[in-house]
């Protein structure tokens, strides 16, 4: 039972442009979103995050979009550089009463940004 | 800040020996750590969540007595793997969260890659 679902697994962008990532979840239970960038080899990497109670973050060239009615999040990256090729990964959170601060995560969008 | 460590980042054993994994956070305590695996192009499977001085909360299907999990001190949590097999091959990562920090924040290490003959 996948209860955080990226359905995109690849996605190529040309540099300068908007990259658009999406996420869906399933568990209405889940309060706190959270969206990791991870190389080959490497452990992944904190972007940024969401509470529930938000629908909007924003940090720089990155910002998440929190929909609760349709359990959808997307992440922006605005404008994509070539640096920001990597998989992304968005991650779910149960709060600290549900699932002991457990990340479920998404199998992850691998993003090409073409110079 | 929040940074995490892990030794060794790979190691290639014979079948039926066993491995320890260290998972170290360098600048910040953390209660508790977690443990993942992930396979070539799938996600990240939580295996267990490591509590300081306490036993670990193994996710299900994931064998306690093959992946040992100590979390003796705030800073050092190790995974053991315990008679290793071809299938235990992968990669393995672990996470810390910092009391400093949002509840909900881990912050990961850059992984170790297991492969045994």
């Amino acid at each position: 039972d996948q209860q955080v679902k990226q359905n995109s697994p690849s996605l190529s962008v040309q540099e300068g442009r908007i990259s658009i990532l999406n996420c869906d979840y399933t568990n209405s239970m889940f309060d706190y979103f959270l969206w990791y960038k991870k190389y080959p080899a490497e452990g992944p990497t904190f972007l940024i995050s969401i509470s529930s109670i938000k629908d909007k973050n924003e940090d720089g060239r990155f910002t998440v979009f929190l929909n609760k009615s349709a359990k959808h999040l997307s992440l922006h990256i605005v404008p994509s550089q070539p640096g920001d090729s990597a998989v992304y990964f968005c991650a779910a959170s149960g709060g600290s009463f549900n699932q002991g601060g457990k990340l479920i995560f998404g199998q992850g969008t691998e993003l090409s940004v073409k110079p | 800040g929040a940074v995490v460590s892990q030794h060794p980042s790979w190691v290639i054993c014979k079948s039926g020996t066993s491995v320890k994994i260290e998972c170290r956070s360098l600048d910040f305590q953390a209660t508790t750590m977690f443990w993942y695996r992930q396979f070539p192009k799938q996600s990240l499977m939580l295996m267990a969540t490591s509590n300081e001085g306490s036993k670990a909360t193994y996710e299900q299907g994931v064998e306690k007595d093959k992946f040992l999990i100590n979390h003796a001190s705030l800073t050092l949590s190790t995974l053991t793997v315990t008679s290793a097999h071809p299938e235990d091959s992968s990669f393995y990562i672990c996470s810390a969260r910092d009391l400093r920090r949002d509840y909900n924040e881990q912050f990961f290490g850059p992984g170790t890659r297991l492969t045994v003959l």
